[in-house]
């Protein structure tokens, strides 16, 4: 069966720090990964996909993740935090074979920016 | 204009009444899906469906029922509501493979149910 673990539900930066968020998956095939941001009040829109392409992906807003399947790993970076990027981040899995069109979402992380 | 939309946004019931929740779409996505938001606990899959005649349970499909009526339309209901079907709803769209980015999901606004 497929998962997705985020590790820390709520992660603090200072303004121009680095972000990291971190997502692990379980998955018995290749996955597709995502991360998805929820902007307070909110649907869910997406900030990256892996789809078995280049292993680094960058996204919107300035957001890249970077696929280790050594470490079943899909951490998602940002080098330097800004206010506007406080919000709830989702990782997701979905089936390797992309057909199904169902995603597995992680618990989610709030990122609190700070002055 | 928001290309998947929900109504009512915000809805406050009390124990045992029928709740319908609606979304629409202008996507012309084939696939729609209805997600449960609860703090701590991400989003799980409520039902799916891949087109008018395709419907799917998710992982936590008990005590809901779904109606496709149409490509675009694809409504939740709560046949006797309970307190924890508390919960934030969303509805999201996405592609079948070959007529866009496979896989993405794209949420609506979501809906805010509380059940007392």
């Amino acid at each position: 069966a497929q998962s997705v673990t985020q590790l820390g539900s709520h992660v603090s930066v200072s303004e121009g720090a680095l972000v990291l968020l971190r997502c692990n998956y379980s998955s018995s095939v290749p996955p597709y990964l995502f991360w998805y941001v929820q902007y307070p009040n909110q649907g869910l829109q997406l900030l990256l996909k892996y789809t078995s392409a280049a292993t680094l992906v960058k996204g919107i807003n300035g957001f890249e993740a970077e696929f280790k399947k050594s470490e079943t790993s899909f951490h998602l970076t940002k080098p330097s935090a800004h206010m506007s990027d406080a919000a709830e981040y989702f990782c997701a899995v979905s089936h390797g074979s992309g057909n199904t069109g169902k995603l597995i979402f992680g618990q989610g992380t709030t990122l609190q920016v700070k002055p | 204009d928001a290309d998947v939309t929900q109504t009512p946004r915000n809805r406050i019931t009390k124990t045992g009444k029928r709740i319908m929740l609606e979304c629409s779409q202008t996507k012309g996505h084939d696939r729609m899906y209805w997600y449960r938001q609860d703090p701590g606990l991400g989003l799980r899959l409520i039902y799916y469906s891949f087109d008018v005649k395709d419907i799917n349970k998710g992982e936590i499909s008990d005590g809901y029922s779904v109606s496709r009526q149409a490509q675009a339309k694809f409504s939740l209901s709560l046949e006797s509501a309970i307190p924890n079907q508390t919960a934030l709803y969303f509805c999201a769209t996405s592609p079948k493979a070959g007529q866009g980015l496979t896989d993405t999901q794209y949420f609506g606004p979501g809906t805010r149910l509380t059940v007392l």
